[in-house]
């Protein structure tokens, strides 16, 4: 069976700190994706990466970068110079090219100004 | 483009009871997904449609829930009887192409309180 573990609840930093989100799956499958998505107050989860199982290349994008590391089965997010606007629930995803959906639990994070 | 549309918003209803929710996905977007989202969880799939077939609905309380995607299009989800612990946020996404795992597209939700 197919698992995301995030195993960080809850996270508050001061703005300007950079903070990393640690994501951990369990797949069988040798051929996956992983997403991370935020969902902020207003409560729309909105689509932030996507990465083949294939593709380990970090990825940047403005602030937020990924760090993608088959070996330990990890997929980190991590927001430079984070601010208040960052303030959100963060889940990473796991699915099988379309297929198995999952979840984790999502980690809360905090910005305070 | 239009995004995903979800109604109704909120629902009130006593266990016991009935309820349906409604989802009109983005246009042309063949695959359509149902998620639950209890409190302080993340969303747990419950049905996923290709077109109007059920690809996925593993996760679905099927003595409960019900969900039909007549004409490929919008669909309906659901619950009869509800219980207390049908207390949740019910999610409709979609996405555009199923073997490609494009990124699904949220609707609002629907927060449903059963008391």
């Amino acid at each position: 069976a197919q698992k995301v573990t995030q195993a960080q609840t809850e996270i508050s930093v001061v703005e300007k700190e950079d903070v990393t989100l640690d994501c951990v799956y369990e797949t069988r499958d040798t051929t996956y994706y992983l997403f991370w998505y935020k969902q902020p107050p207003s409560g729309e989860l909105v689509f932030l990466i996507r990465r083949n199982s294939f593709d380990e290349q970090n990825e940047i994008s403005g602030r937020y970068s990924w760090n993608f590391q088959k070996s330990t089965s990890s997929f980190n997010f991590t927001i430079t110079a984070s601010q208040v606007v960052d303030s959100a629930v963060y889940f990473c995803a796991l699915d099988n090219y379309g297929q198995n959906f999952v979840f984790g639990p999502g980690t809360r994070l905090s910005v305070l100004p | 483009e239009a995004g995903v549309a979800q109604s109704p918003r909120y629902k009130i209803i006593e266990k016991r009871q009935s309820v349906a929710f409604w989802c009109n996905p983005i246009s042309g977007h063949a695959t359509l997904y149902w998620y639950q989202q209890i409190l302080g969880q993340g969303p747990k799939l419950l049905i996923q449609f290709q077109n109007n077939g059920v690809v996925d609905d593993s996760q679905l309380p099927k003595d409960r829930f019900s969900a039909e995607r007549l004409k490929g299009v919008d669909s309906t989800l659901k619950i009869q009887p509800a219980k207390l612990e049908d207390s949740a946020v019910y999610l409709c996404a979609s996405s555009s192409r199923l073997a490609e795992s494009y990124e699904q597209y949220f609707g609002p939700g629907t927060r449903l309180t059963v008391t």
